[in-house]
């Protein structure tokens, strides 16, 4: 089945230790999302990729950095990581230019930082 | 800037009700609209998804209704089950691309 894979489930690091999180889809989107989700509250849009065009959001921290080597992939890096960086990382994908545009999500990444 | 409220923030049903959960954002100059369900720990699953010139989807048990002039979306949930608790999420998209979500509403179904 066509879905949206993220890699790991779980990760826990360390204050101030770089983490990667990754994101696969085999949908053949073309737009590929980053958001955060802290407890109770809604996803937060951090960056977009519109094919290989980045489009940040003006409140994402310089903390977090993404990276789309090919169309199927996009990660999430988080240099140096601190305990309000705390959440569930979603990744989700979407067809630009169709009519009906959904999005589609993965199971997200759970991050811990002790 | 777009802002979406959903409200009640939780709701407690006994099964077999019929429920509405609410969704108001203020630029009505929306692309489309689009409902999701996240159980305890996981990721978003889509449920429906409205057009901006569409007044409703139905899916099941589940009815979406859109009305853009007002700002406001309800999500019908129909003969609810406790299969149904989890957390609903509206997700509003403007046409330059951006969705914008609400907090959720924490449905509890209980048998």
């Amino acid at each position: 089945d066509a879905m949206v894979i993220q890699n790991p489930r779980y990760q826990v690091t360390q204050f101030g230790k770089p983490v990667t999180l990754s994101c696969s889809q085999t949908l053949n989107h073309n737009v590929m999302y980053w958001y955060q989700q802290k407890s109770s509250q809604a996803p937060k849009l951090l960056f977009h990729y519109y094919d290989k065009d980045f489009n940040n959001e003006a409140d994402t921290p310089d903390n977090f950095q993404s990276r789309r080597p090919n169309t199927s992939f996009c990660f999430l890096d988080i240099r140096s990581p601190g305990l309000g960086d705390a959440a569930m990382y979603l990744c989700a994908t979407s067809v630009d230019g169709s009519l009906y545009n959904e999005q589609f999500f993965g199971p997200g990444t759970r991050l811990t930082v002790l | 800037k777009q802002e979406v409220t959903q409200i009640p923030a939780a709701l407690s049903v006994p099964e077999g009700e019929n429920l509405v959960l609410n969704c108001s954002f203020t630029d009505s100059a929306i692309y489309n609209l689009q409902w999701f369900r996240q159980d305890p720990g996981k990721g978003l699953t889509s449920l429906l998804l409205i057009q901006s010139s569409q007044r409703e989807q139905t899916s099941g048990r589940l009815n979406a209704s859109l009305d853009k002039s007002s700002g406001r979306s309800t999500l019908y949930i129909a003969a609810s089950q406790p299969g149904d608790s989890a957390t609903y999420l509206c997700a509003v998209k403007t046409n330059a691309g951006k969705s914008t979500f609400g907090d959720g509403t924490t449905l509890t179904v209980k048998p």
